[in-house]
């Protein structure tokens, strides 16, 4: 069946680095991969959402790839802040296409 | 724009109780979506609603839970009779009809704590 696996369960870094989170997939093709940030308490929200045949988009300090020989996306927060601390879900459409499903988050944590 | 609207924010029960969720979604969104999300792991779709009828309710377990979304706004989850593994944070989330609009907005969550 299909999955979507980050393997990382947290990340800890120092302020001004660049966090690099990574997530895999397996036994089927997404069209498209999206990311969300998740704070404690909160609902998932949307970050950004690359297509398969985008390798890499960006927004402000935020970078992420797809590479379909790999079947794996990195998502990569540079500069990163205290407030870029959270948990950040790796989505993708289930296989009907109806609807999401999500790997089970890494939690990034960064100290100043 | 107002976000997805959950209530309960929190509920605490004993095993075999029962309880229902509420939510509301963004003003227009056709899609409405029900999602369990447990201690450590990523959310997992319970139920998906387009308009009032069912898309995919292929993991949701019938035998105690149940959703419904009547009119085609907001829905309403239940689950009858709870076990302690039902303990855990739904979330709803919805989105605008069409495949340019894939990214889904989220609630704020009602965390379950069965006891």
């Amino acid at each position: 069946s299909q999955k979507i696996e980050q393997n990382s369960e947290a990340l800890n870094i120092q302020e001004g680095k660049t966090a690099t989170l990574t997530c895999n997939y397996t036994n089927y093709s997404p069209a498209y991969l999206q990311w969300y940030r998740q704070d404690p308490g909160r609902g998932p929200v949307f970050l950004l959402l690359i297509r398969e045949n985008e390798k890499e988009k960006r927004k402000e300090r935020l970078k992420v790839t797809f590479d379909t020989t790999l079947k794996q996306s990195l998502f990569h927060i540079t500069a990163s802040q205290p407030a870029d601390s959270a948990t950040y879900l790796c989505s993708s459409k289930n296989q009907a296409g109806t609807a999401l499903i999500f790997g089970k988050g890494t939690t990034l944590s960064v100290s100043s | 724009e107002a976000g997805v609207a959950q209530s309960p924010r929190y509920k605490i029960i004993e095993k075999r109780q029962s309880v229902a969720f509420w939510c509301n979604p963004i003003s227009g969104h056709a899609t409405l979506y029900w999602y369990q999300q447990i201690l450590g792991q990523g959310p997992k779709l319970l139920i998906q609603f387009q308009n009032n009828g069912v898309v995919d309710d292929s993991q949701l377990p019938k035998d105690r839970f149940s959703a419904e979304r009547l009119k085609g706004v907001d829905s309403t989850l239940k689950i009858q009779p709870a076990k302690l593994e039902d303990s855990a944070v739904y979330l709803c989330a919805s989105s605008p009809l069409g495949t340019a609009n894939e990214k889904l907005f989220f609630g704020s969550g009602t965390q379950l704590s069965v006891l």
